[in-house]
């Protein structure tokens, strides 16, 4: 069955470290995937996406992301992180061809100053 | 900037109540979508509309309704609202297509007592 899975429940970071969310999906063919990013009470933000081409990903506000089809994984990353990071990040994917986009449980992120 | 309106952003309903969540988007997509957001399991998928009157199941259905009438607007009916209904209710629209991202509005908050 299509999945997309985010192992993390929660994670914190100090500001200035760096960041990696894990995502890990399972698909048969091509998949596309995405990052998004939910502040608290709002809506979700597209961070950045994947659907063909170079696997190394730049989204907004520093982030980007790789694919790695032999770990069938997406992971999110950022050099950085600042406390206006702190939030609830949603990995997403589908088929190429296919219409239903799957959402992960979610990974919220703490910042520690 | 695509938007996605949500009328309401915090709804309190009695339990049993029929309880209309409206959405309308600015773009001309021709996806619409209603999530679900629950802590825990992140975006469960309940309707979702590729045209006007034209809807699918998404897999948490039972207990909702839909109606797309235009094709900026799609209304998320709760015919008779249960407690085990209030959740965070987010409208989304892409374009019709593989891959396409999906927008989302801010949500709408609604607790059945």
């Amino acid at each position: 069955a299509q999945s997309v899975t985010q192992p993390d429940i929660h994670i914190t970071v100090s500001e200035g470290a760096s960041l990696e969310l894990r995502c890990n999906y399972s698909y048969g063919a091509t998949p596309y995937l995405f990052w998004y990013v939910q502040s608290p009470g709002q809506g979700l933000q597209l961070l950045l996406k994947y659907f063909s081409g170079d696997t190394l990903v730049q989204g907004i506000k520093g982030f980007e992301a790789e694919f790695k089809r032999s770990q069938s994984s997406f992971n999110l990353r950022k050099p950085s992180v600042h406390w206006s990071d702190a939030a609830e990040y949603f990995c997403a994917g589908g088929n190429t061809g296919g219409f239903k986009t799957i959402f992960g449980a979610g990974t919220r992120l703490f910042v520690k100053a | 900037d695509v938007k996605v309106t949500q009328s309401s952003r915090y709804l309190v309903k009695r339990t049993g109540e029929k309880v209309f969540l409206e959405c309308v988007q600015d773009m001309d997509h021709e996806n619409m979508f209603w999530y679900r957001q629950d802590p825990g399991l992140g975006l469960r998928l309940i309707y979702f509309s590729y045209d006007v009157k034209m809807k699918e199941k998404g897999d948490i259905p039972e207990g909702y309704s839909v109606s797309r009438e235009k094709k900026e607007r799609f209304s998320l009916i709760l015919e008779s609202a249960s407690t085990n209904q209030t959740s965070m209710y987010l409208c989304a629209s892409s374009l019709t297509g593989t891959g396409n991202t999906i927008y989302f509005g801010e949500g709408s908050w609604l607790t059945v007592v």
